[in-house]
């Protein structure tokens, strides 16, 4: 398997676009989530899903984040409109399952976003 | 989600001494991961812990789970230059729509 495979790996877009965020989660996996990782924040869980459906968006920031997951083998993070403070590293995540028999996380390789 | 409080933030070492990060919780936790982050990558996962008392090694490596299961550490033994990383917890407490979340995290900074 290919594993978590994330794109882009770099964005750098203005203020005020639109930003799209894309992952497709390791084959078998039920649980995907999407994080937010900055120096002053750390890892920042924004949403999951646990077979494509979302569980928990408590951690989106506010509504300009929106997350989708249409099918088991892909999910969107979309930034509308984006601002200079949404800069950061984005990953997402997949897993066999969460929670108490949770197994183990793999993690994409990252989408560095800047927003100028 | 889980609040935890993962100590120290930063720890600057020799080359060859040990090195201890805590992770510790206010509320009794089911299970708990601990993932390495090498700088410029990815979380990688190292191990999970779920028994009270737990304790795992993976060569230089020792994890333990507490007794009471609300505080697990990571000890490295003659740390090397390749363990130069941030190293996260990731606790779960179970009973809800809990996903995966992690500590602020240790980062390792290893001097030759």
């Amino acid at each position: 398997d290919a594993g978590v495979i994330q794109s882009p790996r770099h964005e750098v877009t203005e203020m005020g676009q639109e930003v799209t965020l894309r992952c497709k989660p390791i084959s078998g996996h039920n649980s995907l989530f999407w994080y937010r990782q900055t120096m002053m924040r750390g890892l920042e869980l924004l949403i999951y899903f646990n077979n494509n459906v979302p569980i928990d968006d408590s951690g989106m920031p506010e509504d300009r984040f929106s997350a989708k997951m249409p099918n088991a083998s892909f999910s969107t993070l979309k930034i509308q409109p984006s601002e200079p403070r949404d800069s950061a590293v984005y990953f997402c995540a997949s897993s066999r399952m969460t929670g108490p028999s949770g197994t183990e996380a793999f993690f994409g390789q990252g989408t560095r976003l800047t927003v100028v | 989600g889980q609040q935890v409080m993962q100590i120290p933030q930063y720890q600057h070492v020799q080359e060859g001494e040990d090195f201890t990060t805590y992770c510790n919780s206010s509320t009794t936790l089911s299970n708990i991961q601990w993932y390495k982050q090498r700088p410029g990558g990815h979380p990688v996962f190292l191990i999970q812990l779920v028994k009270s008392g737990e304790v795992k090694k993976q060569k230089r490596l020792t994890f333990q789970f507490g007794e009471a299961k609300k505080n697990s550490s990571l000890h490295i033994t003659a740390t090397q230059t390749t363990d130069v990383g941030t190293y996260f917890c990731a606790p779960y407490s179970g009973g809800g729509a809990d996903g995966l979340t992690f500590g602020k995290g240790t980062h390792l900074i290893i001097q030759p």
